[in-house]
Formats: C-alpha cells, sequence, structure tokens
C-alpha cells in the first residue's frame, strides 16, 4: 500500500505570495490532517479534515486555509506569505481520525520564504 | 506552557551506550503515543501506551507509560546509528479537541558509529 506523498517536497516563495501544498493520502483513509514543524515551536496542529469536512482547526490565523477533495486528497493554501511561515508542513492521514488513531505521516514539503 | 516536556533536548552518545529520554506533564493523559521522526522523514509511530504502569517492549527500545497516566519514559539498550532521529512524546486532544495530537518538541539523538 502506497504511503502518504506531499508535493513538492520544496517550495522556496516571497514574502507576500501564496502557496498551495498538497497531500494524498493512504488508500482509504478518511482522515487528513495538517501540522506545521518548525525548530523553535516543534510539530504544532493545523486542521484536520474528515469527508470534505473541517473537523478541526488549530490556533493559527486566517491566512492558513484547507480543504480536502471527495478522493479525500486534501490541499492547505497559505495565502500573504510572511517570514515565520518558513517551516516543514506535514500532512498524516488515518482511517477515522482521532488522537487514538496512529497517524501515517508524509515526509513533509519543505517551504522557505525569502 | 507546553503540555509535555521532553528531556533532554539534545542527547548525543557513542554506539553501544543506553539512554533513557522521558516525558512529562501535569496532566492525565488516556494514551501516549512515542514517534521517531529521521532526518527528511516524517514521524513514524513506535508505539502507544494506555494503561498506567505499562511496560512495553521493542526489539532495543523499552517504553514505559508512568503509573498515574502522567508520564513516560523510553530506554534504548546497545543504541545503534540508526536509532538517530527525533523522538516525540504524543497524546491525542489538547485545547478540547480530540481530532488532534498534541506533541512535544522532542529529544534529537545522535548515536556517533
Amino acid at each position: 500500500k502506497a504511503g502518504v506523498t506531499q508535493t513538492p517536497r520544496y517550495l522556496i516563495k516571497t514574502r507576500g505570495q501564496q502557496v498551495t501544498l498538497s497531500c494524498s493520502p493512504i488508500s482509504g483513509h478518511r482522515s487528513v490532517s495538517w501540522y506545521q514543524q518548525t525548530p523553535g515551536q516543534g510539530l504544532q496542529f493545523l486542521f484536520e479534515y474528515f469527508s470534505e469536512t473541517q473537523r478541526n482547526k488549530g490556533n493559527f490565523p486566517g491566512r492558513f486555509s484547507g480543504r480536502q477533495f471527495s478522493n479525500s486528497r486534501s490541499e492547505m493554501n497559505v495565502s500573504t506569505l510572511e517570514l515565520g511561515d518558513s517551516a516543514l508542513y506535514l500532512c498524516a492521514s488515518s482511517f477515522l481520525g482521532g488522537g487514538s488513531y496512529e497517524q501515517y505521516f508524509g515526509p513533509g514539503t519543505r517551504l522557505t520564504v525569502t | 506552557t507546553q503540555l509535555l516536556e521532553q528531556s533532554p533536548q539534545f542527547l548525543s552518545i557513542q554506539e553501544g551506550e543506553n539512554l533513557t529520554v522521558y516525558c512529562n506533564s501535569s496532566s492525565v493523559f488516556s494514551s501516549l503515543q512515542w514517534y521517531r521522526q529521521e532526518p527528511g522523514e516524517g514521524p513514524v509511530l513506535l508505539v502507544t501506551v494506555v494503561t498506567g504502569g505499562e511496560v512495553k517492549k521493542l526489539k532495543r527500545l523499552t517504553f514505559q507509560f508512568g503509573d498515574a497516566r502522567k508520564d513516560s519514559s523510553l530506554h534504548i539498550t546497545a543504541a545503534q546509528p540508526g536509532d538517530t532521529g527525533l523522538y516525540l512524546c504524543v497524546v491525542p486532544g489538547g485545547g478540547g479537541s480530540n481530532y488532534k495530537l498534541t506533541f512535544g518538541k522532542g529529544t534529537l539523538l545522535t548515536v556517533n558509529p
């Protein structure tokens, strides 16, 4: 079974631009979560989608948004990029979601904002 | 304030040494997980512990959940270079939601050959 895939793997953007990251979950998984990883803050939860509905959102500004498609693939968008948005963005999928279930992480998208 | 405090933050040891890393909190958890993240990869689940006092072994790794379900430890025996990575303590929920994982900041382990 193929793992979680994320595209692109690396991205360089300029302040003020916007960016869209993509995540394809493991086949059959309906829950997709997004996390931001930085050296200072570690991994922080962005949001989780299940069957195309956002079930929960972390404490990030409205510039961070996401969506999930009927095939469970998910995208996240960051508008008006700031230098502090430079991070590794990780996507994780699980069958049902919820914290007690194992989440399978993709390799991440490394975003650099200059 | 961090929900989960992991220590030490960094650990560099020689191959063959033993080590223990810790995850502490003032909160009680229904379950706790340990993930390992290798350079350039996403985290991978190592173990889930659910019962106070529970001990689980995974080859040379021994995981223990505290009796009060507030803390956990990970002990590695005879560490190998392949054990190098970021060890993350994780609990479900946080901020009033069950649909998320809350991560500690991790222990970055380097095992030198």
